[in-house]
């Protein structure tokens, strides 16, 4: 158990519907990875948060936003939702310092269905 | 930019036999190596990181990753490995200047009794 906990395990939705995946990083870590796994894109970076604020934006569509509260959870907004948006997204948090060597720790993940 | 390629879609070993999954990176300056385990359904795990000094990282579960500069590679190794090492495996990089880590796509170990 990593101590990074995401809700909710399995989420199945419409196209053209709106989600909310939610993550607790582990205690004490400031900040917090967002990534979509599928099979023909891989692991894919979207967006880090760094006590609160926005650090580095990877591929994150703009249907697709997010935010890290003053307790340091955090919230990924999908919106107006496509078939291809069905994949698996993990959140991860790493030590405080957030820094190019410091290892995450990964949830175990939302698994998303577009129908 | 940075990038991560693993050669391998697949790689298959026997038990008891060792094992190699492939992993070369281009970064701007010194990289920062990471490899990380998937088992089915499953977040991902870390299990060792290469920042600097000796070449040779031992990590967890008996893994280990040998850093080549002059070739850019970061090849992940097990001496004996077991069936419970079946697992997908994922090689990064992260450098100074970046605060993400870049992902590989990922190399299915599969280990047969």
């Amino acid at each position: 158990d990593s101590g990074v906990t995401q809700t909710p395990k399995h989420l199945i939705t419409a196209t053209g519907q709106r989600v909310t995946l939610r993550c607790s990083p582990r205690s004490g870590d400031l900040s917090v990875y967002w990534y979509q796994q599928s099979l023909d894109q891989g692991l894919q970076f979207l967006i880090q948060y760094y006590n609160g604020e926005e650090r580095a934006k990877g591929n994150i569509l703009e249907r697709f936003s997010a935010q890290q509260f003053p307790d340091l959870h955090s919230e990924l907004n999908l919106s107006s939702l496509e078939l291809g948006d069905s994949a698996l997204y993990f959140c991860a948090s790493s030590v405080p310092a957030g820094g190019p060597g410091n290892e995450q720790f990964f949830g175990p993940g939302t698994r998303l269905t577009v129908l | 930019a940075q990038s991560v390629a693993q050669p391998e879609d697949q790689v298959n070993v026997a038990e008891g036999n060792p094992l190699t999954v492939k992993c070369t990176y281009s970064v701007s300056g010194n990289p920062y190596l990471f490899w990380y385990v998937q088992y089915p359904n499953r977040g991902l795990q870390f299990l060792l990181k290469y920042i600097t000094g000796d070449n040779l990282v031992k990590g967890s579960y008996g893994f280990e990753a040998e850093f080549n500069k002059s070739q850019t590679s970061f090849h992940l190794k097990k001496p004996s490995a077991l069936v419970s090492d079946s697992a997908l495996y994922f090689c990064a990089v992260s450098a100074v200047g970046y605060s993400t880590l870049t992902f590989g796509k990922g190399t299915m170990l599969l280990v047969s009794p």
